[in-house]
């Protein structure tokens, strides 16, 4: 059973960096084709696909975010962690971490994370 | 960025009424088009994959058709477990993208 959760500040102040924690069970980041990303969604609005990263460590990043992310791992673990920079109030959102899996079609995300929700305030 | 969009943005329905939900593409994503569907405080849920392949577990009630440039999700007879909102994504280049959701409620 593949489970995912995620974990982090709920509260950051404009200009700091996030750091979110991606805790997940029932695979591991060394299976052929396993891929750990983050989703967010500010509220009322829709989803907003940040980054990915796969078991042979190829990461893909959202260009327009491409050069405030980092998506690192730690496999023993079984983590993946997301560090966002120079956070300002429009990155409130509610930040998802996903499965997905490289040998399937369509990419699709197959599992979600709860969500933790992150809102950017002074 | 492939631009998603959804049509109704929202829609009521009864419990045993059949609605489909259709997402359009700005640029053809061929068959790499998911359906996802969301609940408040719930994990998000993967519908559809490939454009009309069911995921395990969903009910067939559900289906997703289309390719291109359009696609659909339809609901047979709608639950009232199935009152939630709905997104299209491509994942056929990078960023991948998501339309912008259709909410179904009771009406």
């Amino acid at each position: 059973q593949i489970t995912l959760k995620e974990s982090g500040p709920t509260l950051v102040k404009p200009t700091q960096t996030l750091t979110l924690t991606c805790s997940f069970s029932g695979f591991s980041l060394r299976d052929t084709g396993v891929g750990v990303g983050w989703i967010r969604q500010p509220p009322g609005k829709a989803l907003e696909w940040l980054a990915v990263m796969y078991w042979d460590e190829d990461n893909r990043y959202s260009p327009s975010l491409k050069n405030r992310l980092s998506i690192t791992k730690d496999t023993s673990k079984n983590q993946v962690v997301l560090v966002m920079t120079n956070m300002d109030p429009l990155d409130t959102a509610t930040y998802y971490c996903v499965h997905s899996n490289r040998l399937v079609v369509s990419l699709p995300f197959d599992y979600w994370g709860q969500g933790t929700q992150v809102t950017v305030s002074s | 960025d492939i631009q998603m969009t959804q049509s109704p943005s929202s829609l009521s329905a009864s419990v045993g009424d059949r609605v489909t939900i259709t997402c359009r593409a700005s640029l053809s994503v061929s068959s790499f088009l998911n359906w996802y569907q969301l609940k408040p405080g719930k994990a998000p849920k993967l519908i559809i994959y490939a454009a009309s392949s069911l995921q395990s577990g969903v009910p067939p009630r559900f289906s997703g058709g289309g390719s291109g440039t359009d696609f659909s999700l339809t609901i047979s007879s709608l639950q009232p477990e199935d009152f939630a909102t709905y997104y299209c994504q491509q994942s056929y280049s990078i960023p991948f993208t998501f339309g912008p959701g259709t909410k179904v409620d009771i009406k």
